[in-house]
């Protein structure tokens, strides 16, 4: 399985950040898809992820902002994050999280987002 | 949340020689079922992290065997028995035991 992450990579302050996730070689089913971030020169921040039957967990400091989803054939999920500061300048990774293992063991390469005018 | 805090944050280490990364927990990550819910990822420079360690001491597929984690409650620690150039890069210790997920702030290894 890959995961390859897409979307722009300049974003405006206030206006909304949308990106999305391959998945291929595999399944989305019975995993749990997750958005993760990493600010420059900061810790690694999780988003929130989505089961593959749709249901939602978010980290409580983004929820308000924040929407995963996960396409009929389960084959992209997708994020969006609105009202955009320069806070939510980041990498952005797409991350399979593994029940059991409860780790993510498979993450895809990251792309740039960077909010500016 | 929980906060993970990593020590040292920058890892200068001789090929060849022992490493050792340290990740204490703000509280426990010990599970009613008997596994501490810690993984630690290494993200070597440009690439995206790779799982090393789950269930605070069992190492990935692959992972070679100078990994080592061990651990349990709230204090971690990440061995590398004998360090190769190939293992330069950022390591991270991460808590699953709830939501939000939490990571550390990231120690960098370095070869002298």
């Amino acid at each position: 399985v890959q995961l390859q992450e897409s979307g722009p990579g300049l974003v405006k302050p206030s206006e909304t950040l949308s990106l999305t996730c391959l998945v291929s070689g595999g399944s989305a089913d019975s995993y749990f898809w997750s958005w993760i971030r990493q600010p420059p020169g900061k810790r690694m921040e999780w988003i929130g992820d989505i089961y593959y039957n749709g249901s939602t967990n978010y980290n409580p400091s983004l929820k308000s902002r924040v929407t995963i989803s996960i396409d009929k054939s389960k084959i992209r999920f997708s994020l969006k994050v609105t009202s955009v500061t320069a806070a939510d300048t980041a990498m952005y990774f797409c991350a399979r999280f593994f029940p059991g293992d409860e780790a993510f063991d498979i993450w895809g390469q990251g792309t740039t987002v960077t909010v500016s005018s | 949340d929980i906060v993970m805090t990593q020590s040292p944050l920058s890892l200068p280490v001789t090929p060849g020689e022992p490493a050792s990364i340290s990740c204490r927990s703000s509280q426990s990550l010990l599970h009613t079922i008997g596994f501490n819910y810690v993984d630690w990822y290494l993200q070597k420079p440009g690439q995206s992290p790779q799982l090393l360690i789950y269930l605070g001491s069992v190492r990935a597929p692959g992972v070679p065997d100078r990994f080592s984690g061990s651990g349990s409650g709230t204090d971690f620690t990440l061995k590398i028995s004998r360090v190769e150039a190939e293992d330069v890069g950022v390591y991270h210790c991460m808590q699953a035991l709830e939501s939000p997920y939490t990571f550390g702030q990231g120690t960098k290894l370095e070869i002298k």
